[in-house]
């Protein structure tokens, strides 16, 4: 099985709209992270977000948030007031805990376009 | 605000050759990283690096990589005899925890011919 799904290869999103990009994972261990890259098509990886499997609530970085459901092994990351310069590559990660081998684990991403 | 940084940006080697990627992760951060990403593919977890030693690695870690933290600050991955499906691009990162986000690098392109 996979360990994270994204399911949408390709989102549009007309400017200074909301728009969620999902995330499924699966894993066994208690522990883990769940992160949030972004990778413009100059190619480097920007960190957005994190959220770790004990977290309480539901992360937020500025327009960024995560939708933290644990019983669902969901973590979808929500973009609120879309910019054009928010068009890129979105992965989502995994990092599981001691108990599973502390690997890492990308999704096969999400390419959000924002429409002017 | 301090990063990572890789060098060099775009390496082109001969099938065969061998390579080594330098890394200078954020001097504070403990762990390193190598990801490595096929061109249109996700980007996959190749190896992790702690307190001098590989902490966890993944099946694409076979004999041929290995990584090495020569001094300090330098955190390299040697490709041994490399071969064409080893053309990726690939990138460092750091944290400072196990349990904190990690900040990548820019990035460099191998291109094996």
């Amino acid at each position: 099985a996979q360990k994270i799904t994204q399911t949408q290869p390709g989102m549009f999103v007309q400017e200074k709209e909301a728009v969620t990009l999902d995330c499924t994972y699966d894993t066994s261990d208690p522990s883990y992270g769940l992160f949030w890259y972004k990778q413009p098509s100059s190619g480097e990886m920007i960190f957005l977000i994190y959220q770790g499997s004990y977290d309480q609530q539901n992360a937020t970085e500025g327009r960024y948030s995560l939708n933290f459901q644990k019983a669902r092994k969901s973590a979808n990351l929500v973009i609120s007031a879309s910019q054009l310069g928010d068009s890129a590559m979105y992965f989502c990660a995994m990092r599981e805990g001691p108990n599973t081998g502390n690997q890492f684990y990308f999704g096969t991403g999400t390419s959000l376009t924002v429409i002017p | 605000e301090p990063e990572v940084t890789q060098t060099p940006s775009h390496q082109v080697t001969q099938m065969g050759q061998e390579v080594i990627l330098r890394c200078v992760p954020i001097s504070n951060h403990l762990y390193f990283y190598w990801y490595r990403q096929i061109l249109g593919q996700k980007v996959e977890f190749l190896v992790s690096f702690y307190n001098n030693e590989i902490s966890e690695k993944s099946e694409i870690f076979d004999d041929q990589f290995s990584v090495e933290r020569p001094d300090g600050s330098n955190f390299t991955l040697k490709i041994r005899s490399t071969k064409l499906e080893d053309s990726a691009m690939y990138f460092c990162a750091s944290s400072e925890l196990v349990n904190q986000p990690q900040h990548f690098g820019d990035g460099t392109r191998l291109s094996i011919l």
